[in-house]
């Protein structure tokens, strides 16, 4: 039962050029939504979270934009270094859902020098 | 610095036998949980952890498996007799509130032979 749907394993970008990085859920009591970033050898560090009372929100580089009606959300990496390499991860939850997160299975972005 | 330290970083064990991960949050927080990663797999909540008893656990999170926080400060998770499906990439990870983002530790490598 994939709630969460990454359907990229993987991604590839030229430096500087712009990233985007999908992801859609099933569930509509996820109300919360996190990406991590995740280097290997390390555990996932979080990157930026939206609520589903906003549809964009911008951090530096990053920002993360929601979709309500067709439950999808994007990360989008602008301009990307390469030092952005690594596995993203898009996490759920929400008040009514519980207190874990519900992550999905990742995307590895490359990015090309 | 990192909000939380996990020990050991690698642990190898028999099928059958009992491990003991450790996690030790760097600062005071209230919610402690543990998630795995099994290899090419993504990542799954196991149980979260919160004023001294479990709030909640998934369905992995079977009677071999239990958590503590011994002295207040280390939170633990112990694995009763371990089965080889048990290996993964366990992470400890802490939080202020159930319903915010989460500090990932940099997690403890399992592998059952």
């Amino acid at each position: 039962d994939q709630q969460v749907k990454q359907n990229s394993p993987s991604l590839s970008v030229q430096e500087g050029r712009i990233s985007i990085l999908n992801c859609d859920y099933t569930n509509s009591m996820f109300d919360y939504f996190l990406w991590y970033k995740k280097y290997p050898a390390e555990g996932p560090t979080f990157l930026i979270s939206i609520s589903s009372i906003k549809d964009k929100n911008e951090d530096g580089r990053f920002t993360v934009f929601l979709n309500k009606s067709a439950k999808h959300l994007s990360l989008h990496i602008v301009p990307s270094q390469p030092g952005d390499s690594a596995v993203y991860f898009c996490a759920a939850s929400g008040v009514n859902y519980g207190q874990n997160f519900v992550f999905g299975p990742g995307t590895r972005l490359s990015v090309l020098p | 610095e990192p909000e939380v330290t996990q020990t050991p970083s690698h642990q190898v064990t028999q099928m059958g036998q009992e491990v003991i991960l450790r996690c030790v949050p760097i600062s005071n927080h209230l919610y402690f949980y543990w998630y795995r990663q099994i290899l090419g797999q993504k990542v799954e909540f196991l149980v979260s952890f919160y004023n001294n008893e479990i709030s909640e656990k998934s369905e992995i999170f079977d009677d071999q498996f239990s958590v503590e926080r011994p002295d207040g400060s280390n939170f633990t998770l112990k694995i009763r007799s371990t089965k080889l499906e048990d290996s993964a990439m366990y992470f400890c990870v802490i939080g202020d509130s159930s319903y915010n983002e989460q500090f990932f530790g940099p997690g403890t490598r399992l592998t059952v032979l």
